[in-house]
């Protein structure tokens, strides 16, 4: 059974850094693309970034770059994204999703990490 | 950025009412190989979002065949032929044919 666990969220003041993880299971990790995938409170979906398979590649939308750094540990089954200089606007539910290998993207999400930046 | 149009914002249905959900593009999401990246998910109240459809008409892992995906180019559609009570959340339309990937703002199901 796929299953991607996240952690590593909480209330963080603005400015503040924060590192949140994905720990994969269920299926060969190394083989497929990951992605970070926000919801503000009561918003909609926001995909912010994904890493290739060996991570030598990455991708995020333009409101992260410089800001945002997606990476992964195939030797540990784990995602990350280090979020920097956090924004009240970067407050939300991250969900850590996988690529399908025939489907596209997101075909497995997390249950959801919160991220809240407050002073 | 592309956008997607979802139709519409809030749907109320009858167990076993046959519903639609209309995704209309900015721009033609069929690429230069033939593809269209249109998918859908479903996110149940207080869960994480599911993916339903994918490549426009296919049915993902474990859906019940009462959902069906359709459309073309710029106009797409989700149909709902028989909803049952665990049908209700937020339905979405995101699409990746274009960078970055983007998605519909929602169509809420109720249950009458």
């Amino acid at each position: 059974e796929v299953q991607l666990v996240e952690s590593g969220g909480g209330l963080v003041q603005p400015g503040r850094s924060l590192k949140l993880s994905c720990a994969a299971s269920g299926f060969t990790y190394s083989n497929y693309v990951m992605a970070w995938v926000r919801q503000a409170p009561t918003k909609g979906l926001e995909w912010v970034a994904s890493i290739s398979t060996g991570g030598g590649n990455t991708y995020y939308r333009d409101s992260v770059k410089g800001r945002f750094t997606i990476s992964r540990d195939n030797a540990k089954n784990t995602l990350y994204l280090q979020i920097d200089s956090l924004r009240s606007e970067d407050t939300a539910t991250y969900y850590c999703a996988k690529d399908g290998e025939n489907t596209g993207p997101f075909d497995y999400w997390g249950q959801g990490v919160m991220v809240t930046v407050s002073s | 950025d592309v956008v997607l149009t979802q139709t519409p914002s809030t749907l109320s249905a009858t167990i076993g009412q046959s519903v639609s959900i209309s995704c209309r593009s900015s721009q033609s999401l069929l690429d230069s190989a033939g593809n269209t990246y249109l998918y859908w998910y479903l996110q149940r109240p207080g869960q994480s979002p599911q993916l339903l459809i994918y490549l426009v008409s296919n049915l993902g892992s474990g859906v019940p065949n009462r959902f069906s995906g359709s459309g073309s180019g710029t106009d797409f559609t989700l149909k709902i032929s028989g909803v049952e009570a665990e049908d209700l959340g937020v339905y979405y339309c995101m699409q990746a044919t274009h960078a970055p990937f983007t998605f519909g703002s929602g169509t809420k199901l109720e249950i009458k």
